[in-house]
């Protein structure tokens, strides 16, 4: 089915140790993005890719990474992860210009630092 | 800078009654895009409804439908015929387009269904 593919669903990191959350969309979307969810404060943007080959920080990007590999894939890596990182972490895509749309969502991540 | 505001963290409504969940924003655009999603636990982002602010009417999908009031910045949910299924955080957002098609989240409200 067409939509966005999030891996893995489910992670438990310790400490500093590092990891790459993988992302992939087959909407021939121009816009991804990846937020994390924590009780309480919602969707917060971490990252965003306007379109292949850009990439801006967003709302909470200290800690992460990301790389748009293509117009489907963008990654979003944790260098040294921290406790204060337990999130769910959700990737989403955009068409560009078509923002009445609003965004399709992966089914996100649910990530442990411990 | 853009904000979007929901003040109930909690709320409850019984099968088959209506219960409308509130959002404010601030924003000094004056053409955008407000969104109600659906998480249920799943955890799944299910679009709603959306409501484009340069249309007047208020946006109506089935058994859900929106109270857009732009002077106030305002956008509430209202939930008719509530069923068990509706159980579920609800999430306004809020999206001004341009270059990067951002979209900005409330904090969520926690919808109970009692049977």
């Amino acid at each position: 089915n067409a939509g966005v593919t999030q891996t893995p669903k489910f992670q438990v990191l310790k400490t500093g140790q590092s990891m790459t959350l993988q992302c992939a969309q087959d909407m021939n979307h121009n816009s991804m993005y990846w937020y994390r969810q924590d009780p309480g404060m919602g969707l917060r943007l971490i990252y965003y890719s306007a379109s292949e080959g850009t990439t801006d920080k967003g709302e909470v990007p200290n800690g992460y990474n990301v790389s748009r590999l293509n117009k489907r894939e963008f990654s979003l890596r944790l260098e040294s992860a921290a406790p204060s990182q337990t999130s769910v972490y959700f990737c989403a895509s955009s068409a560009l210009g078509h923002t009445s749309y609003g965004y399709t969502f992966g089914s996100g991540t649910r990530l442990t630092v411990v | 800078a853009q904000t979007v505001t929901q003040s109930q963290p909690e709320m409850s409504v019984q099968e088959a009654e209506t219960v409308t969940l509130s959002c404010t924003y601030d924003t000094s655009e004056s053409d955008y895009y407000l969104f109600w999603y659906k998480q249920p636990p799943s955890r799944q982002m299910i679009l709603v409804i959306r409501q484009e602010a340069y249309k007047q009417q208020n946006a109506t999908e089935n058994r859900f439908s929106v109270n857009f009031q732009k002077a106030a910045k305002s956008f509430s949910l209202k939930i008719s015929d509530s069923q068990l299924g509706d159980a579920a955080m609800y999430f306004c957002a809020y999206n001004y387009g341009g270059a990067t098609n951002k979209l900005i989240f409330g904090t969520g409200t926690l919808l109970a269904v009692q049977p």
